[in-house]
């Protein structure tokens, strides 16, 4: 199976600032067959299931604030958000597509500071 | 715009059979860009890939090796729905299950239901 590992576990940015989350894979998920990545970044709040925000590592999911971007490829791939607002307070996950089964990293809590 | 409605009991009994209903609206369970899937998200939260469906020309199903030995899922075309059935519960199946859609064009979990909080107890 495929280890998700994110970094770090928890983070605090002060309203405004950047917050940056990290997701590392055991394994490369570029797959030549598409050419594309298959990572994708969710965000939980409490009490609701995952929301999609990112996906192919870098495509952001329709009505996702542009402030909300995703990189990386191969093994190494990062969640950015520019400017942090109080609706963002969640807890964030990155999934692998690429092979099955599909698993998830740990989760990373981004609090306001 | 798809949605996904869960259905099943909260509360089930060691070695019983765990059963979740997950029924589809603005899309077809035997839709061929389409896949339907059971994760599970435990108490410590955790999100734990179960398995899926998919119809192909014909249906597939993969099962997560952790539970593939007590795991069933039922697709059901006349009322577009899919099923849950995890048998031989312990306290370690306690958890929160939600059905996802995957759609061929994200290939990720682009639509959840609810979730639902199944605990396993006497």
């Amino acid at each position: 199976d495929i280890v998700m590992t994110q970094s770090p576990d928890s983070l605090a940015v002060s309203l405004g600032e950047r917050a940056t989350i990290n997701c590392k894979s055991s394994q490369s998920l570029f797959s030549s067959f598409n050419n594309k990545n298959h990572l994708a970044w969710y965000q939980q709040k409490p009490r609701q299931p995952p929301k999609l925000l990112i996906y192919w590592a870098s495509t952001r999911e329709s009505g996702v604030p542009d402030r909300f971007s995703g990189s990386g490829s191969g093994t190494d791939f990062t969640l950015t958000i520019s400017s942090l607002q109080a609706e963002d307070v969640a807890v964030y996950y990155c999934q692998q597509y690429n092979n099955i089964p599909y698993t998830f990293g740990q989760g990373t809590k981004l609090e306001i500071k | 715009q798809v949605q996904l409605q869960q259905s099943g009991p909260g509360l089930v009994k060691p070695s019983q059979t765990l059963s979740l209903t997950c029924v589809i609206s603005g899309d077809s369970v035997s839709s061929n860009s389409a896949a339907w899937n059971w994760i599970r998200q435990s108490p410590s939260g955790g999100l734990e890939w179960l398995g899926r469906t998919y119809y192909r020309s014909k249906w597939y199903n993969d099962y997560a090796a952790s539970v593939k030995s007590r795991i069933t899922f039922n697709p059901d075309t006349s009322k577009n729905q899919f099923s849950l059935q995890l048998n031989s519960v312990t306290p370690e199946d306690t958890a929160v299950y939600f059905c996802a859609r995957v759609a061929a064009t994200t290939g990720s979990f682009v639509n959840w239901g609810r979730g639902t909080l199944v605990t396993v107890s006497s």
